[in-house]
C-alpha cells in the first residue's frame, strides 16, 4: 500500500532556532501534500496544502513566514519552523494522496514528528 | 469546522463487534465519508471510505443509512490493538483536504 514517511520522528531545538521536516511519498507521486499539526489530547488541525512547483495554500491563522513549505519535487515536501519558541512544540504529520490514483482514493499519513522546542 | 458528529469516547470487550456511530446530517451529495484511526503518538492510518453504499474491507465495515445523514464503522472482531481515536470525516470529490473532528476515543478491554 502507498506509504509516507516522516524525518526525523523526533526532535529538540533550542529557542529561537530553525528546524526542518521531511514528507516522502515512496511508493506514490504526489503533487499535493499537507502538513497538520496536532497538540496533546487535541485533534488534527491543518496547517498548510503543500503544492509541487507552486507556492503553499496556509489556512487561517498560520504564519506562512514562520512555517515555510517547499515542495520541489512529486515525493517530497518540507516544512520548515523558523525561529522556533516553545508554543510550537507539537506533533506535526503529513499526508499525501496518489496523484494517479482514483479522484476518491484515500490520504495517507506519516508517522508524524515530534518537535520538542527548549 | 467539521462536518461530523461523534460519541467522545466508548468501550468494547475484546472479540466482539466494536460499532462507532457518526452523525453527518448536512453531507452533501458529492461528499465520501472516510473513516481513520490514530493509535497513540502515531499518524492517521486509513480504515474505509464510502459514498453511499454499504462498504467492506479487511479491517471493517462501513454501514451508510439510505438518506446517508449518518454511518457506522463496524470492527467485527475487536482487539486490543484496535484500542484508538476513531474519526468520521465527510469530504467532497473535488478537494483533497480533510478535516478532522474530535472522534471517539474506542477502548477495547480484556
Amino acid at each position: 500500500g502507498a506509504v509516507v514517511s516522516q524525518h526525523p520522528s523526533r526532535v529538540i531545538c533550542k529557542s529561537g532556532t530553525s528546524v526542518k521536516i521531511e514528507c516522502r511519498s515512496l511508493d506514490f507521486q504526489a503533487t499535493t501534500m499537507f502538513w497538520y499539526r496536532q497538540f496533546p489530547k487535541q485533534s488534527l488541525m491543518l496547517m498548510a496544502t503543500s503544492n509541487e512547483g507552486s507556492k503553499a495554500t496556509y489556512e487561517q491563522g498560520v504564519e506562512k513566514d514562520k512555517f515555510l513549505i517547499n515542495h520541489a519535487s512529486l515525493t517530497l515536501s518540507t516544512l520548515t519552523v523558523t525561529s522556533a519558541h516553545p508554543e510550537d512544540s507539537s506533533f506535526y504529520i503529513c499526508s499525501a494522496r496518489d496523484s494517479q490514483g482514483a479522484q476518491n482514493s484515500p490520504l495517507h499519513f506519516g508517522n508524524g514528528t515530534r518537535l520538542t522546542v527548549t | 469546522d467539521a462536518k461530523t458528529t461523534q460519541p467522545p469516547s466508548m468501550d468494547c470487550a475484546e472479540g466482539r463487534a466494536a460499532n462507532l456511530p457518526c452523525n453527518h446530517s448536512t453531507i452533501s451529495g458529492n461528499e465520501y465519508v472516510y473513516w481513520y484511526r490514530q493509535i497513540h503518538s502515531q499518524g492517521p492510518q486509513y480504515i474505509i471510505h464510502g459514498l453511499k453504499n454499504n462498504e467492506t474491507n479487511e479491517m471493517a465495515s462501513l454501514i451508510i443509512t439510505e438518506d446517508r445523514k449518518s454511518s457506522t464503522l463496524i470492527l467485527p472482531h475487536a482487539t486490543l490493538r484496535d484500542t484508538a481515536v476513531y474519526y468520521c470525516i465527510v469530504s467532497p470529490l473535488n478537494t483533497d483536504k480533510l478535516i478532522f473532528g474530535t472522534g471517539t476515543r474506542l477502548q477495547v478491554f480484556p
